[in-house]
Formats: structure tokens, sequence, C-alpha cells
């Protein structure tokens, strides 16, 4: 099936870094959400973007619904150590509906 | 959000044999998924499971393999049928809670077969 491309696929960056990935499909989507998923657990749900051009924050993490439809950015301001996962994108063409995931981007950070 | 219990949370099987896996939520639900994650890899959508019909199975899943039970609105099951070690894989459940709360996600199956 169809998934997103996420890039980058993965990072190692240093704490108290920022850091940016995005997501793009070539595909319209009407919602899209950004998950993280620590070793032995279901991917937790971080971000949910409805409305195209859309920026929403929780905490240290931003997100934003690209204006077309196509693409999705996510941001982590002042990394911490425990910010290691592997985050993925998801999209879906409505609120009520089947995810698609994208690749994913693993991300480390040192101290 | 729902608090999603998944039963086994691991396994390790004999290829040929079939494994069920339950998926339980605290509230009653209208839509659940079942998800596949192979080793390293994204989460790809095997089915929805809808409440009192038949599952509904995405390209390249089958209900002969993968049949789903959906008897009640907080309860689903899973079944991998005659697994090789191509089946090794994370499964998880999901739920969606409705209105504009998205999908929410149970802490999945590791599954091995030997």
């Amino acid at each position: 099936g169809q998934q997103l491309n996420q890039s980058p696929q993965s990072m190692f960056i240093q704490e108290g870094e920022d850091v940016s990935m995005n997501c793009t499909s070539s595909s319209i989507f009407n919602t899209w959400l950004w998950y993280k998923q620590d070793p032995g657990e279901g991917p937790v749900l971080l971000i949910a973007l409805y409305k195209a051009g859309e920026l929403t924050s929780n905490g240290r993490l931003t997100a934003q619904f690209g204006i077309t439809r196509k693409d999705s950015f996510l941001n982590i301001s002042a990394s911490i150590p425990s910010d290691v996962g592997i985050y993925f994108c998801a999209g879906s063409t409505g609120t009520a509906s089947k995810l698609t995931f994208g690749t994913g981007t693993r991300l480390q950070v040192t101290l | 959000s729902a608090v999603i219990s998944q039963k086994p949370s691991r396994d390790i099987c004999q290829r040929g044999t079939s494994l069920t896996i339950q998926c339980q939520v605290d509230s009653q639900v209208t839509m659940m998924f079942w998800y596949r994650q192979q080793p390293g890899q994204s989460l790809t959508l095997i089915a929805t499971a809808n409440q009192g019909s038949e599952a509904t199975y995405e390209s390249g899943f089958v209900i002969d393999k993968f049949p789903i039970s959906r008897p009640n609105l907080t309860f689903s099951t899973l079944t991998v049928s005659n697994m090789s070690p191509e089946d090794s894989s994370i499964y998880l459940c999901s739920v969606d809670l409705g209105g504009d709360r998205p999908q929410h996600f149970g802490d999945g199956t590791r599954l091995s077969i030997l």
C-alpha cells in the first residue's frame, strides 16, 4: 500500500539542539497526525492537524499542516534524551478513517 | 483517550500454527483497526474490524490468513493463521474514538515464528 515519505530517515543530534523532520505525499490528506514510538510500545499521539496551513504546538513540539495538503512538518525544540525514539507521520482522508503511515524518522540524542 | 489492552504482549510460535491476539478497550468505540509492523518498518493497515459484519481488508491481506472478529464495541481479535517466519512482526490494535479524536494504539503483540 501507499506510504508517506519521511525525511530524514534517521538523525543524531546533541542535547539542546532543535530538530526538524518532514513528511510528504503524492496524495492529499485532510488530517495529519504525528506519533512517537518507543521500543516495546505502541505509537503515542503527539499532535493532530486538521486544517491546511494550521500550526499547532504541544510543549516543545510544533507541527504544521502543509498548505498543499500533501505535506507536514514537525519541529522539536531544545531536544532532551527522552526525545529518542521513532517519529511517524500519518495521514487520513477523514477524521474517522484509516491511516496511512510514513516511513519513520529515528531520532537519537547524545549528551 | 481510551485504555487499550492487547494480549498476549509477545509470543514465540511454531511454524504452521495459529495465534489469536485480543484487543480490549475500556469504552465503546465505533472503529477498530489492526496493523502490522514488520521488523524495523512502519505500520501497515491489515483491516478495519467492523462490529456486526465482516472486516474490511486492505490490499495484500486476506481473511483466510488474518481472520478478525468484532463481537461488540469494546473487543476484537486478530488471528494469524498457518504462521511462517515471514509473519514475525508486531501486530497493533488501534481505536478511533470518533469526532475530532484521532486513533490511539495499544502496545502491540510481538510475534516471533520459529
